[in-house]
């Protein structure tokens, strides 16, 4: 498997607000994705975060809505920006290694935004 | 048409019984399959992976692919409570020069002792 951490686990913000989501993961990973789980929903991949260049944006989600960043290997960033209620749902980093890209992931982040 | 379905279930089961959960996917070219495990309140944990037609077994687990089909199953022989918990099947797809992993809903099991 991989060792993958992030932080905040939860988060309670209000609304028009921004929170920034740290994921790390092990030196192992090679690539690193963002997800959302909408409550009782499966997931939804939001993008693909990409060393060093912009991410890679899954239909329905914009950049300025949810930057991200990484800036080396091992580390990367999603921001929700001027939250909304809507925004409310866990934020899960994955990360994928092995020859077959197989993907693991973090604890994830509760957001509820008030 | 989405691109991996499940039956939503809820399941429930026997302890120490099989439970069965399925799932289909629209991609013809998906190559590469995933069963994860969530909690409630926790991140998905990979269970098992499968990549030929066939089946694959990883103790009390059994995947089975059947790529002519387009269909992947789980079976837990043996069923535990600590079994119930939802499952998610996920499907490997290409995307341009990458690829991307497509979940279904996920099936919710529950095993009465």
């Amino acid at each position: 498997s991989a060792v993958i951490s992030q932080k905040p686990s939860r988060d309670i913000c209000q609304r028009g607000t921004s929170l920034t989501i740290q994921c790390q993961v092990d030196s192992q990973v090679t690539m690193m994705f963002w997800y959302r789980q909408q409550p009782g929903q499966s997931l939804t991949l939001i993008a693909t975060a990409n060393q060093g260049s912009e991410a890679t944006y899954e239909s329905g989600f914009v950049i300025d809505k949810f930057p991200i960043s990484r800036p080396n290997l091992t580390f990367s960033t999603l921001t929700v920006s001027n939250m909304s209620p809507e925004d409310s749902s866990i934020y899960l980093c994955s990360g994928s290694r092995g020859a077959l890209n197989t993907q693991y992931f973090g604890p994830g982040t509760r957001l509820t935004v008030l | 048409q989405k691109e991996v379905e499940q039956n939503s279930g809820p399941l429930s089961v026997p302890e120490g019984a099989i439970a069965s959960l399925n799932c289909t996917y629209s991609d013809r070219v998906s190559q590469s399959f995933f069963w994860y495990r969530q909690y409630s309140g926790k991140s998905p944990e990979l269970i098992m992976s499968i990549y030929s037609n066939g089946d694959k077994e990883d103790g009390r687990f059994t995947a089975q692919l059947n790529k002519a089909s387009q269909y992947v199953s789980l079976l837990i022989r043996d069923s535990q409570p600590s079994d119930s918990a939802t499952y998610l099947c996920a499907v490997k797809i290409p995307l341009g020069g990458s690829e991307k992993l497509v979940f279904g809903k996920g099936t919710k099991l529950t095993v009465n002792p």
